[in-house]
């Protein structure tokens, strides 16, 4: 079963507005971290932002936040102010405990944000 | 501050050949994992590590081996290599703890033919 679910294969925005990237999982553990990846055209891996399963606030950076809405179990990022470069992949990740303290990474299949100038 | 070093970039293999892909860490970091990333697959864990002379199977572990005999190196074997292995293989390493991010190397793109 899928831990990581990103709905959205692609979303398109217009500069300067704001957009939701939809990602829900899947976990019984009661503790677990959840983060949001970039990847742009050259290939890297950026983190963007984290969100812990206790935290009783959402997450922000700068013009990136977390929606984390826990009984539905959802994390969905939120950029405000879309900018050109914006435009990449994004990955939602989860970390949970597995079998104990191991603490597996487990992403999702990612979003490709495309913004119009 | 190196960060996250893959070795190499690029290669292509043959079906039926073997090779190995480093992945240096600097960071003193417990967590090591090895993904793969195809085309609508986002990244696949092959196998993971929390700690020296430690590793663990991820979701796609079949083909590959892994050893972590010093805690800064983590290696992926490919001991047969498969046109179904043809991807972009990422390593990343993270500190023990829930809370923090994994660090990401550049990635190796690997062709077999």
């Amino acid at each position: 079963a899928q831990k990581i679910t990103q709905t959205q294969p692609g979303m398109f925005v217009q500069e300067k507005e704001a957009v939701t990237l939809d990602c829900t999982y899947d976990t019984s553990d009661q503790s677990y971290g959840l983060f949001w990846y970039k990847q742009p055209s050259s290939g890297e891996m950026i983190f963007l932002i984290y969100q812990g399963s206790y935290d009783e606030q959402n997450a922000t950076e700068g013009r990136y936040s977390l929606n984390f809405q826990k009984a539905r179990k959802s994390a969905n990022l939120v950029i405000s102010a879309s900018q050109l470069g914006d435009s990449a992949m994004y990955f939602c990740a989860m970390r949970e405990a597995s079998g104990g303290s191991n603490y597996k990474l487990t992403f999702g299949k990612g979003t490709l944000l495309t913004v119009n100038p | 501050n190196a960060g996250v070093t893959q070795t190499p970039k690029f290669r292509v293999l043959k079906t039926g050949q073997s090779m190995t892909l480093l992945c240096a860490q600097d960071m003193n970091h417990e967590y090591m994992y090895w993904y793969r990333q195809d085309p609508g697959m986002g990244l696949r864990l092959i196998h993971y590590s929390v700690g020296e002379g430690t590793t663990a199977k991820g979701e796609v572990p079949d083909g590959y081996n892994v050893s972590r005999l010093k805690k800064q190196n983590f290696l992926l074997g490919l001991e047969s290599a498969a046109p179904s292995q043809t991807s972009v293989y990422f390593c990343a390493s993270s500190l023990g703890r829930r809370n923090t991010e994994a660090f990401f190397g550049q990635g190796t793109r690997l062709t077999v033919v």
